[in-house]
């Protein structure tokens, strides 16, 4: 149990171009879903915390105008970048919370996006 | 503010035991996890401490001492495969609605050679 899947694994797209990546709890109701992003060598840094039907908190540093988050469903998360530049080329991660162990945070598989 | 601290990178011999520790000062503790990360792949899960002491998974145990913050994953019997990135991560910041925040720490890349 305790899946999370994500989609797209990777993308490629032009700068100036709007990209989503979502973010799925396959089996379980995730109450909050977070996102990280990862850059090579680098560990993860939280960008966001949502919460199913309420706004994100966005970390620090992090352009809520630029990475828009929606947890519209208590299953499904999403992540757009919007006019994306090279240097928002990472991995980015979500993780999920919730289910029969709801302190425990279970990650998805990530997204390679690569911005040209 | 929030610090966690472990080696860059460690090499180690197949077969062989090696443990990689981690230091933390955070605001609020709500338990320490460890993570192993193959490139290009997310993290997951190795083991969870809460309570002091050692807390054994097959090859691989966990230790914690929270009163001098730190904690150190020891992996038994190395096999090639345990080549990775190991995170130590730590459950400190309470984000609303019954969840918990992780912070992570930069990783200790592990090579395991024959």
């Amino acid at each position: 149990g305790a899946v999370v899947s994500q989609h797209p694994s990777r993308v490629i797209c032009k700068s100036g171009t709007s990209v989503k990546i979502e973010c799925r709890s396959l089996d379980f109701q995730a109450t909050t879903m977070f996102w990280y992003r990862q850059f090579p060598k680098q560990s993860l840094m939280l960008m966001a915390t949502s919460n199913e039907g309420s706004k994100a908190t966005y970390e620090q540093g992090v352009e809520k105008d630029k990475f828009l988050i929606n947890h519209a469903s208590l299953t499904l998360s999403t992540l757009t970048v919007t006019s994306a530049h090279p240097e928002d080329s990472s991995f980015y991660i979500c993780s999920a919370q919730g289910g029969d162990r709801p302190y425990e945070q279970y990650f998805g598989p990530g997204t390679r996006l690569t911005v040209t | 503010g929030q610090n966690i601290d472990q080696p860059t990178e460690m090499t180690a011999t197949e077969g062989a035991i090696v443990q990689i520790n981690c230091t933390y000062q955070t605001s609020g503790f709500n338990g320490l996890f460890w993570y192993q990360q193959h490139a290009g792949e997310a993290p997951t899960f190795l083991s969870y401490n809460v309570l002091d002491g050692l807390e054994e998974k097959g090859r691989f145990s966990s230790f914690l001492s929270r009163s001098k913050g730190y904690s150190y994953l020891l992996l038994k019997e190395l096999q090639m495969k345990d080549s990775a990135s190991y995170l130590c991560a730590v459950r400190a910041a309470y984000s609303g609605a019954g969840s918990y925040q992780l912070t992570f720490g930069k990783g200790t890349k592990l090579s395991v050679i024959p």
